[in-house]
């Protein structure tokens, strides 16, 4: 089946450990994207990549990194820079046509706890 | 700047009624898309519909259309024969061609059996 996996479904964090969130798709997508969501907002964009070894900050991106080194995966890894990393994190892909992106679909997510 | 605005925070409906969901956005843009993703308690953003502001006709899909009014800049949601399982946050997100999706703050709908 095509789709987005993320992994782990829960992570939990130490203080001032990093963290990484997988996230892989097979859907041949072009572009990849991290949000993150909080309660009582909506998704705000952390990073994203529309091809392979190139990506760009998103509006939330302090305290966070990723890399794009093949199509199919977007890792993000939480710094310890990132002081309230505790929230619901997003991955979705997209195709491009031209350049430009489509429709965006969702993983299913993965939920970041700070101990 | 885009923004998406949902003034709605909470709303229920019975089952088998219809309920409309609102959203406005501002943006300057001639030609972008609109969306409206759900995501149940599973958390699993779904994609709805979709809708191409250069078509004038409103998309539907099933139980599920729009009304776009692009002069408003008004992108509501319409649920007709609400289902236990259209229990959900509904979020709307607008997307200029060719940029980053900009999402409002989601609905959260309660089917009422």
């Amino acid at each position: 089946d095509g789709g987005i996996t993320q992994s782990p479904k829960y992570l939990f964090r130490k203080e001032g450990q990093n963290v990484t969130l997988s996230c892989e798709q097979n859907l041949n997508h072009d572009a990849m994207y991290w949000y993150r969501q909080d309660p009582g907002q909506g998704l705000r964009l952390i990073y994203y990549s529309q091809i392979v070894n190139d990506f760009q900050k998103g509006d939330i991106a302090e305290g966070y990194s990723v890399s794009r080194e093949k199509k199919e995966s977007f890792p993000l890894t939480v710094t310890s820079a990132q002081k309230n990393p505790t929230a619901f994190y997003l991955c979705a892909s997209s195709p491009l046509e031209n350049y430009h992106q489509e429709t965006q679909y969702f993983g299913p997510g993965t939920r970041l706890l700070v101990l | 700047a885009q923004t998406v605005t949902q003034s709605q925070p909470e709303m229920s409906v019975q089952e088998a009624e219809t309920v409309t969901l609102s959203c406005t956005y501002d943006t300057s843009e001639s030609n972008y898309y609109l969306f409206w993703y759900k995501q149940p308690p599973s958390r699993q953003m779904i994609l709805v519909i979709r809708q191409e502001a250069y078509k004038q006709q409103n998309a539907t899909e099933n139980r599920f259309s729009v009304n776009f009014q692009k002069a408003a800049k008004s992108f509501s949601l319409k649920i007709s024969d609400s289902q236990l399982g259209d229990t959900a946050m509904y979020f709307c997100a607008f997307m200029r061609t060719g940029n980053q999706f900009y999402f409002g703050t989601g609905t959260s709908l309660t089917v009422i059996p």
